[in-house]
């Protein structure tokens, strides 16, 4: 079955803009995650939601925002972006009590 | 909030060598997870640990869930180019709806 897909693989956004990605989980995962990885702080939960309802939230500004659709299609935005927006966002889905799969990423550089 | 102390931090060895690797912490978990990062992807799932003592085998990886429920070892024997990449330890909360991950170990192998 096709995996985690995330789009768009790279981004390249000026500071101040604002960014939306996007994650079509493994077909029949409800559950949908989002991390931040940097090289100064490593992989860092964003946020996570089952049946369009966010469940938790990581230590992130307002600025993060995230929702899920009745299809678990699950897109992410940054508003006012900043220079140390930049990273790698993750998403991961799973069903149940399997583990999580993750996609290959969006790279996000801000400059 | 919980944190996972992962060592080594990178490690360059030589094709057929043996690799250790491990992760503490100071809260007791009940699972513990392994991942492997290769360059440009997202982070695959090795081996999930759930009982403490539990010795758990995939191929030439081999992984240990501490006794006392605060660390985790991750062993590659016989290494292969193709381990190359970053290694992380991860602990499920919020009933498995988070993770939390060390701060990876990146292995380079010398062929």
């Amino acid at each position: 079955k096709a995996g985690v897909t995330q789009t768009p693989r790279y981004l390249i956004k000026t500071r101040g803009q604002q960014v939306t990605l996007s994650c079509s989980p493994i077909s029949g995962h409800r559950s949908v995650s989002w991390y931040q990885q940097t090289p100064g702080q490593g992989l860092q939960f964003l946020f996570e939601y089952f049946s369009e309802t966010q469940r938790n939230k990581g230590n992130f500004p307002g600025r993060f925002s995230g929702r899920q659709f009745s299809n678990s299609r699950s897109e992410m935005n940054v508003s006012t972006l900043e220079l140390g927006d930049s990273a790698l966002y993750l998403c991961a889905s799973r069903q149940g009590e399997e583990g999580y799969t993750f996609g290959s990423g969006t790279r996000l550089t801000v400059v | 909030g919980q944190q996972l102390n992962q060592s080594p931090q990178s490690m360059f060895i030589q094709e057929g060598e043996d690799v250790s690797m491990n992760c503490t912490s100071s809260s007791i978990f009940n699972t513990w997870l392994w991942y492997k990062q290769d360059p440009g992807e997202g982070p695959v799932l090795l081996i999930a640990l759930y009982k403490a003592g539990e010795l758990t085998s995939n191929g030439r990886l081999t992984a240990q869930f501490g006794i006392t429920r605060k660390d985790s070892f991750l062993n590659i024997s016989a290494s292969i180019p193709s381990d190359v990449g970053i290694y992380f330890c991860a602990v499920p909360l919020e009933y498995g709806n988070k993770l939390v991950f060390g701060a990876g170990t990146i292995l380079r192998v010398k062929s």
